[in-house]
């Protein structure tokens, strides 16, 4: 069955380290988003993609970088961890054109920054 | 500026009837969209509404009032399982989800 995965499921990490996150689809799906999820806050956007080599900021990008080198993948780069990316991070993908269409999530990756 | 509210908190009795409110002010609006998320999950879809008017599926149903920039989630029969928190989110102008910060249901027996 097609499907979205994100790896890992669990994350410990020391302040100024890189992480990469990663998200993978087998939908075929031509839209990935990245989120973040904290208490007293709506899901929030971080980064985008509509297609391969496209990527586009979100809500609340800095620090975060993403790439597109094929449809199945958005893996996010946290260049320089810090304890304010402490979160849970979610990837959607969704079919239509230029975003549209109903997002489907991944199962979430939860990040601790020390 | 774009909001979204939703009540934060809500309770309600097995077998009863629910109804969850979302307002909003986007700029554009493309659609609004309602998921579920229980503890430690993921979102996952439950409707979506671009026109006015009530959508029914099953147990739940979603209406939408553009002009009011109102929706709500009715939920009805209510069964243990449904305690989640519910997600209201709008598609605007650039197509892009925006997120309210989710009523979290409590279903007690």
């Amino acid at each position: 069955d097609a499907e979205i995965t994100q790896s890992p499921r669990h994350k410990i990490t020391e302040t100024g380290r890189q992480v990469t996150l990663a998200c993978h689809q087998t939908w075929n799906h031509n839209n990935m988003f990245w989120y973040r999820q904290d208490l007293g806050h709506g899901l929030r956007l971080i980064h985008y993609s509509y297609g391969v080599q496209d990527t586009n900021k979100g809500e609340v990008s800095d620090g975060y970088s993403v790439s597109r080198s094929n449809t199945e993948d958005l893996p996010l780069t946290l260049e320089s961890a810090a304890s304010s990316q402490t979160s849970v991070y979610f990837c959607a993908s969704s079919e239509s054109s230029s975003g549209a269409g109903t997002q489907y999530f991944g199962p979430g990756t939860r990040l601790l920054v020390l | 500026g774009q909001n979204i509210d939703q009540p934060t908190e809500m309770t309600a009795t097995e077998g009863a009837i629910v109804q969850i409110n979302c307002t909003y002010q986007t700029s554009g609006f493309n659609g609004l969209f309602w998921y579920q998320q229980h503890a430690g999950e993921a979102p996952t879809f439950l409707s979506y509404n671009v026109l006015d008017g009530l959508e029914e599926k099953g147990r739940f149903s979603s209406f939408l009032s553009r002009s009011k920039g109102y929706s709500y989630l009715l939920l009805k029969e209510l069964q243990m399982k449904d305690s989640a928190s519910y997600l209201c989110a709008v598609r605007g102008a650039t197509n892009k989800l925006i997120f309210g910060t989710g009523t979290l249901l409590a279903v007690q027996p």
